[in-house]
């Protein structure tokens, strides 16, 4: 069955820590990758994308992700956080198809202290 | 600027109405989506459409209904509201492999 598994519900990180959100995917064919962000009352922005390529991809507001094929992961990763990330973070995936439905997992919220 | 909308953004209703929530795009996509949102769940979807005339159910059984006359617009109609139906409900946009969401429809039924 195909699926997206976030298994960190809730993660606290202090602004100016690094941050790596997990990704773990199941998917018949070859997949493509995405992460979104969902600030409160807000529709989801989409951060990064993976379709072929270098494994490692870079996003907006200074996100990255590493795409293992071996590990069927695709975590997202950002060196320093900052108090504006505080949000919930979504990872996708999505078929070689264009127009196919997405994926998503449960989700992960990111907290920032200071 | 090219963007997707949602009307409303916040409804509560009362149950046994009628309610159609509107969502309409700029961006020229061929396909769109409507999702649902409950909180700590996946989002699930509930109807797309590949084009004009063109909808489809999802994979989450829903007692809604869409429509595709325009490309620009797709609204989704609930004909008889319940309790059930409380949840977010997110509209999205696609040219291609990626999707871009609109703010959402929180609904609540009383």
């Amino acid at each position: 069955a195909q699926s997206v598994t976030q298994p960190d519900i809730h993660i606290t990180v202090s602004e100016g820590a690094s941050l790596e959100l997990r990704c773990n995917y199941s998917y018949g064919a070859t997949p493509y990758l995405f992460w979104y962000v969902q600030s409160p009352g807000q529709g989801l922005q989409l951060l990064l994308k993976y379709f072929s390529g270098d494994t490692l991809v870079q996003g907006i507001k200074g996100f990255e992700a590493e795409f293992k094929r071996s590990q069927s992961s695709f975590n997202l990763r950002k060196p320093s956080v900052h108090w504006s990330d505080a949000a919930e973070y979504f990872c996708a995936v999505g078929a070689a198809q264009a127009g196919t439905a997405l994926i998503f997992g449960k989700g992960t919220t990111l907290s920032v202290s200071s | 600027e090219a963007d997707i909308y949602q009307t409303p953004r916040y409804l509560v209703i009362g149950t046994g109405k009628k309610i159609t929530l509107e969502c309409s795009q700029t961006m020229g996509h061929d396909k769109m989506y409507w999702y649902q949102q409950d909180p700590g769940m996946e989002l699930h979807l509930i109807h797309y459409s590949y084009g004009v005339n063109s909808t489809e159910k999802g994979d989450l059984s829903s007692e809604s209904t869409v429509s595709r006359i325009r490309t620009e617009h797709f609204p989704l109609t609930l004909e008889s509201a319940r309790p059930s139906h409380t949840s977010q409900y997110l509209c999205a946009s696609s040219d291609s492999y990626e999707q871009y969401f609109g703010p959402g429809t929180r609904l609540t039924v009383t």
